[in-house]
C-alpha cells in the first residue's frame, strides 16, 4: 500500500461545478499536511495547508479526518483556470523526517 | 525577490558524464530539498537539507550526492550518470522542515 494515495482521476467537470478530491495516508503520526496545485510542466505551487479544524480559502476548502487519516479538497465554482493536478503532501518526523507527496489528481474544467 | 531559482532548466546527458544541478534561495530559508518527479509516481525526496550544514538522505538517494554551500545554495551531482535518472529535478526550500515548501520551476534531465 502506498503512503500516501489519491485517485489519479482524470476528473472532468463542467465550469460552475463543485468537485472533491480525497487523500489517504497510512502513517498516523503524520502532522503535517498541505495540497498543491501543478500545472503541466510547471512546479508545484502551494494552494493550501490544511489544518486540524478545517479551513477555507475563497472557493476551496481543505478538511483533515485523522481518525479515518485522510484529508480532503473542495473546490467550489470551479473555474477554466482551476484545471490543474492537485497533489496532496503528508509529512510526518517519527524516526526521520519525513514527506511524502502523492501521485496527484488531474482536474479538467470545461466550458 | 526570485524565490527558488534553478540552472540548468534542460539537460542531456550520456550515460557515465557527471553533472551538477545548482538551486539557490532568496528567502531565506533554513530547510532546502532535492526531488525528482517521474510520470505516475508523484515527487519522491532524494535529499534534503534541514539547515545549513547539515543534510540527510530521503527517499531515493542512490546515485547522488548533495552539499549545501551555505543558506542559499543546495547542489545535487549526478557522478555518473545513468538512464533511470532521467526524470524531473525540482529544488524546493522552506523556513523550517514543519513548514510549506516553495518549489523552483524545475531541471528536465534526459540520460541517453
Amino acid at each position: 500500500r502506498k503512503e500516501v494515495e489519491q485517485d489519479p482521476g482524470p476528473f472532468n467537470v463542467p465550469e460552475g461545478a463543485t468537485v472533491a478530491f480525497n487523500c489517504t495516508y497510512s502513517n498516523s503520526a503524520s502532522q503535517s499536511f498541505f495540497w498543491y496545485r501543478q500545472d503541466c510542466r510547471k512546479e508545484p505551487k502551494l494552494l493550501m495547508s490544511v489544518y486540524s479544524s478545517g479551513n477555507e480559502d475563497g472557493r476551496f476548502t481543505a478538511q483533515l479526518n485523522r481518525a479515518s487519516q485522510y484529508i480532503s479538497l473542495l473546490i467550489r465554482d470551479s473555474k477554466l483556470s482551476d484545471s490543474a493536478t492537485y497533489l496532496c503532501v503528508v509529512r510526518a518526523n517519527t524516526g526521520g523526517f519525513k514527506t511524502i507527496f502523492g501521485a496527484g489528481t488531474r482536474l479538467f474544467v470545461k466550458a | 525577490n526570485a524565490g527558488v531559482t534553478q540552472t540548468p532548466k534542460f539537460q542531456v546527458l550520456k550515460t557515465g558524464q557527471s553533472m551538477t544541478l545548482q538551486c539557490a534561495q532568496d528567502m531565506n530559508h533554513n530547510s532546502m530539498y532535492w526531488y525528482r518527479q517521474d510520470p505516475g509516481m508523484g515527487l519522491r525526496l532524494i535529499y534534503y537539507s534541514a539547515s545549513e550544514g547539515t543534510t540527510d538522505k530521503g527517499e531515493v538517494p542512490n546515485g547522488y550526492n548533495v552539499s549545501r554551500l551555505n543558506k542559499r545554495e543546495f547542489s545535487l551531482r549526478l557522478e555518473s550518470a545513468a538512464p533511470s535518472q532521467t526524470s524531473v529535478y525540482f529544488c524546493a526550500s522552506s523556513l523550517t522542515l514543519s513548514d510549506e515548501q516553495y518549489f523552483g520551476p524545475g531541471t528536465r534531465l534526459t540520460v541517453t
